[in-house]
């Protein structure tokens, strides 16, 4: 079956601080992965897709086929990036999501 | 543009009972998908329906069944209701099926089932 982890609940860093967000996926194929984005008292939104590489409020994220990973990177947080960070995988006409990591950048 | 909008907001039902909930997508999109946010299971896809017709399922029971209409509103309803029912129901509208398209979410419908 397919899945995608996102092995943190949350992660805390400094103002300034690089940052990284995790996920796996199990998928076989050619993934579609996608990144969304929950700020507080905000819908849920897409934040970047694999297919575009774009930067997106200076968030990259890069396919590993090898490493079954997707992470989301960006090198210097800011404090409106916190915020709870959904990683998605497509297939099979379904968006399967990560549980989400929530994200706190303190001053 | 006016976003998604989702009816009601909140919602408190019983046991036994059903329920319909409706979703409005942006103007000129026409696939909406329907997604169940819960603390355990996290966000599950639902279904996706494109012009009327329903593309996608996810594995959910029979319970749980939906409708497009011809100006892309959307209802979904859940009938004979269980408590872990509870959930967070979010809506997504696209200009087309959601591969390709951004999704735009709603605000979601907060039901609680006693």
């Amino acid at each position: 079956a397919q899945r995608v982890t996102q092995p943190e609940k949350l992660l805390s860093v400094f103002k300034g601080a690089p940052v990284e967000l995790k996920c796996n996926y199990s998928y076989s194929g050619s993934p579609e992965l996608f990144w969304y984005v929950q700020y507080s008292r905000q819908r849920l939104q897409l934040l970047l897709r694999h297919i575009s590489r774009e930067s997106i409020k200076g968030f990259t994220a890069d396919l590993n086929k090898g490493e079954t990973s997707f992470h989301l990177k960006k090198p210097f947080a800011q404090e409106e990036d916190s915020a709870m960070y959904y990683c998605a995988l497509y297939q099979g006409g379904k968006l399967i999501f990560g549980q989400g990591t929530e994200l706190s950048v303190k001053p | 543009k006016a976003g998604v909008t989702q009816t009601p907001r909140y919602l408190i039902k019983t046991r036994g009972q059903q329920v319909t909930l409706s979703c409005s997508p942006i103007s000129g999109h026409r696939s909406v998908s329907w997604y169940q946010q819960t603390p355990g299971q996290g966000l599950q896809f639902l279904f996706e329906y494109f012009s009327e017709t329903q593309r996608n399922k996810g594995n959910f029971p029979g319970r749980f069944s939906g409708r497009q209409f011809s100006n892309s509103r959307s209802e979904m309803n859940v009938s004979t209701l269980e408590l872990g029912d509870s959930a967070l129901y979010l809506c997504a509208s696209s200009q087309g099926l959601a591969l390709s398209y951004e999704q735009y979410f709603g605000p979601g419908t907060r039901l609680t089932v006693t």
